[in-house]
């Protein structure tokens, strides 16, 4: 079974702190693909990364950087210096062959100014 | 990068109506996908439109109570029937976008529907 856990309901940071976004998946695929979005109070879904199974080398952009582990399968999500701004409801996702979507729960950051 | 427009944005409605949200796409796909995010929630794939055939629904959602149409490459509608307060939800439309295997799932920025 596909499946995409984010352990973290709801984590609490003060600005400036670096804060680590946790993301386990489960597939018998060996090809897939991960995904970060972010969602703000507004609503609207933000891409931010796309990984394919054959790539576990990590992703700097910015103050965000993606940790892919297949050893673990995890795929994990660090902010360093968080904003904010950055305060958002962070969804982990998985996508298997034809499209199909699987998303995680989702983890509730916020930013303390 | 494509635009996806929904509406309406938001709405309050009244149990036992029905809504209907539009999605525009500025370029044409293939493939339209409709999610609902209940509050709290994550989100949960209501069914698969494509262009001249009727929607794939998933487990748990039927055509009587969503009703899809895709009457063309750029353009699909949900309807949401009889609803109910628990049908208080953010419903998305999204398509995947990309080419060359970089494919994306891209969001509209989706109708937050209160049913009183």
């Amino acid at each position: 079974a596909q499946k995409v856990t984010q352990a973290q309901t709801e984590i609490s940071v003060v600005e400036k702190e670096d804060v680590t976004l946790d993301c386990v998946y489960e597939t018998r695929d060996t090809t897939y693909y991960l995904f970060w979005y972010k969602q703000p109070p507004s609503g609207e879904l933000v891409f931010l990364i796309r990984r394919n199974s054959f790539d576990e080398q990590n992703e700097i952009s910015g103050r965000y950087s993606w940790n892919f582990q297949k050893s673990t399968s995890s795929f994990n999500f660090t902010i360093t210096a968080s904003q904010v701004v950055d305060s958002a409801v962070y969804f982990c996702a998985l996508e298997l062959y034809g499209q199909n979507f699987v998303f995680g729960p989702g983890t509730r950051l916020s930013v303390l100014p | 990068s494509a635009v996806i427009s929904q509406k309406p944005s938001r709405d309050i409605c009244q149990r036992g109506t029905s809504l209907t949200i539009q999605c525009q796409v500025d370029s044409q796909v293939t493939m339209m996908f409709w999610y609902r995010q209940q509050p709290g929630q994550s989100l949960t794939l209501i069914a698969t439109a494509n262009q001249g055939s009727e929607a794939t629904y998933e487990s748990g959602f039927v055509i009587d109570k969503f009703p899809i149409s895709r009457p063309n490459l750029t353009f699909s509608t949900l309807t949401v029937s009889n609803m109910s307060p628990e049908d208080s939800s953010i419903y998305l439309c999204s398509v995947v976008l990309g080419g060359s295997g970089a494919n994306v799932l891209t969001f509209g920025a989706g109708s937050r529907l209160t049913v009183l």
